[in-house]
């Protein structure tokens, strides 16, 4: 019963150009989302995050969506660099006070040069 | 400011061995997590901490035992550990809602 899924296990964009990568969640009652950005041989980084009490979020060239009647959220990147060249992770977590998140499988960012 | 060490960072272990891994952060976080990462799998829960001597299961406790005598460090055991145990073990802190600050890794094999 996977809570949180990122269904694009990889993306290729060419660099400038927008990526959005994709997550879907089944869960009601998450109330806080994040996206975590990860380099090999390395643990998760914070990348930004959004409440569920707004849509949009935004961080310089990151910003997040979330749609909460579809369940659905989205990282946008724009411009892409080389250095976004990632694995990237949605995680949820409800209000429930222990602050304990489940994270998604996962999409494998490329951007070209 | 070194913020959440993970120590070991590579082990080999065989099966039916033991061992503890150490989780050890300087923020004063009350919040402390232990995750496997696996390949197509995501990072999942083990157990989790929400402050000094709690402990709680997560979403995959089983041959996992944790111990959080100190609030800065939050301990993972394997009592006996099987080749399903091979993953990558991360350690996690929060002081709440703003996100986790993740340790670097432990890379465990079980022969």
């Amino acid at each position: 019963d996977q809570q949180v899924k990122q269904n694009s296990p990889s993306l290729s964009v060419q660099e400038g150009r927008i990526s959005i990568l994709n997550c879907d969640y089944t869960n009601s009652m998450f109330d806080y989302f994040l996206w975590y950005k990860k380099y090999p041989a390395e643990g998760p980084t914070f990348l930004i995050s959004i409440s569920s009490i707004k849509d949009k979020n935004e961080d310089g060239r990151f910003t997040v969506f979330l749609n909460k009647s579809a369940k659905h959220l989205s990282l946008h990147i724009v411009p892409s660099q080389p250095g976004d060249s990632a694995v990237y992770f949605c995680a949820a977590t409800d209000g429930s006070g222990t602050y304990k998140y489940i994270f998604g499988t996962g999409t494998r960012l490329k951007v070209l040069a | 400011n070194a913020g959440v060490t993970q120590t070991p960072k590579f082990r080999v272990l065989k099966t039916g061995q033991s061992m503890t891994l150490l989780c050890a952060q300087d923020m004063n976080h009350e919040y402390m997590y232990w995750y496997r990462q696996d390949p197509g799998m995501g990072l999942r829960l083990i157990h989790y901490s929400v402050g000094e001597g709690t402990t709680a299961k997560g979403e995959v406790p089983d041959g996992y035992n944790v111990s959080r005598l100190k609030k800065q460090n939050f301990l993972l055991g394997l009592e006996s550990a099987a080749p399903s145990q091979t993953s990558v073990y991360f350690c996690a802190s929060t002081p709440g809602y703003y996100g986790y600050t993740f340790g670097s890794g432990t890379r465990l094999t079980v022969v």
